[in-house]
Parts: structure tokens; sequence; C-alpha cells
């Protein structure tokens, strides 16, 4: 079984531009969460999406959005690039109800320039 | 207050030999569920180990053990007859609320502690 990927693997944009980064969940898993990583804050949760609907979100400005699409891929998009956004960003999915395990990816590592 | 705590920012071990990694939590949810990933330089997540609040018995998965201490409220990491490829960060975890079942996605990770096992 396929794990979870996610694209595109690296990106480099500049202050003030917005970006979409998307997750493709293990087939049969339809939660899907979002952690972005950086040196100076650790893993910080982001979101997370379960039927195409946003049950939980982590501390960040309205900036970073989600959504789900109803065959569980997810997308992410954070608009106006600061310096600060530079990080790895994570995705993992899990199956809905049954286990507690979260299956993560290998990453979408952005620069902000 | 921070949810989970690793003290060891780095440790070192000898090929073969068992290392332990501490991480302690804090939580009041009598529910919740404590896991520990891995992740090489290549930055992708690996799980390797699950607890539950409610299992009775310490969790294994092959050189993987964890030792529970509900009391203390710690999950160590133990990794028997440590490999080279064990060189990694490595994080606990914990998820909050209803156990397995439970619908709540997020999890609270630790800072980390980069284990070098060296020949």
């Amino acid at each position: 079984k396929a794990g979870v990927t996610q694209t595109p693997r690296y990106l480099i944009k500049t202050r003030g531009q917005q970006v979409t980064l998307s997750c493709s969940p293990i087939s049969g898993h339809r939660s899907v969460s979002w952690y972005q990583q950086t040196p100076g804050q650790g893993l910080q949760f982001l979101f997370e999406y379960f039927s195409e609907t946003q049950r939980n979100k982590g501390n960040f400005p309205g900036r970073f959005s989600g959504r789900q699409f109803s065959n569980s891929r997810s997308e992410m998009n954070v608009s106006t690039l600061e310096l600060g956004d530079s990080a790895l960003y994570l995705c993992a999915s899990s199956l809905s109800a049954k286990t507690d395990t979260q299956y993560f990816g290998p990453g979408t590592r952005l620069t902000v320039l | 207050a921070q949810k989970i705590t690793q003290t060891q920012p780095g440790m070192f071990v000898q090929e073969k030999e068992a290392v332990t990694l501490d991480c302690t939590y804090d939580t009041s949810d009598p529910s919740y569920g404590l896991f520990w990933y891995k992740q090489p330089s290549s930055g992708e997540m690996i799980f390797l180990i699950y607890q539950g609040s409610y299992d009775q018995q310490n969790a294994t998965e092959g050189r993987y053990s964890l030792n529970f201490q509900k009391a203390r409220k710690s999950a160590n990491l133990v990794i028997s007859a440590s490999q080279l490829g064990d060189s990694a960060m490595y994080f606990c975890a914990m998820r909050e609320g209803g156990g397995r079942g439970s619908t709540l996605g997020r999890l609270y990770f630790g800072r980390g502690t980069q284990l070098t096992v060296w020949p």
C-alpha cells in the first residue's frame, strides 16, 4: 500500500506570494493533518480535516488555510508569504475512528526569500 | 506548560547497545495516546510505537519498547541492540481525548532527541 505523498517536495517563493501544498493520504484514510516544523518552534499543528470538514485548527494566522476533497486528498494554502513561513510542512493521515496512529508523508520544504 | 518534554537534546550510543530516550507528558485528560516517531535527515516522520493510556502492558514493536509509567507521566522509548541506521531525531508525541477511536487529530510533539549511534 502506498504511503502518504506530498507535492511538491521543495518550493522556493518570495515574500508576498502565495503557495499551495498538496497531500494524498494512504488509501482508505479519511483524516489528514498538517504540521509545520521549524528549528525555532519545533513541530506545530496547523489543522486537521476529516470527510472534507476541518475538525481542529492550531494557532496560526488566517493566511494559513486548507481544504480536503471528497477523495480525502488535502491541500493547504499560505497567502502573503513571510520569511518566517520557511519550514518543512508535514502532512499525516489516519483512519477515521479505529486508530490513533498518524502516518506522515515526506514533507514539503518551503523556502521564502 | 509544555505538553511533551524531552530533556535530552542529544544522545550517543554504541552499536549493539541499548539506549533509553526520555519523555514526560502533561495532561489532565484521562484518555490519551502516546507515540514515538523517528525522523531521519531526509525529513520524513516514521511511526515507531504507540501506547494508550488505558493499556495495561508496555508496548513493544521489534527492537522498540515503551516504558510507560503512568503515575510519573513518563513514556520513555527503549531501543535495544542499536544499529547505525537508528541515528536520527526521535520525537515523542501525545494525542488527548478518546484514546482509540478518538476523532481528534492533533498531536503535541516534544522538541526531540538527536540520537547518534557510533560503531
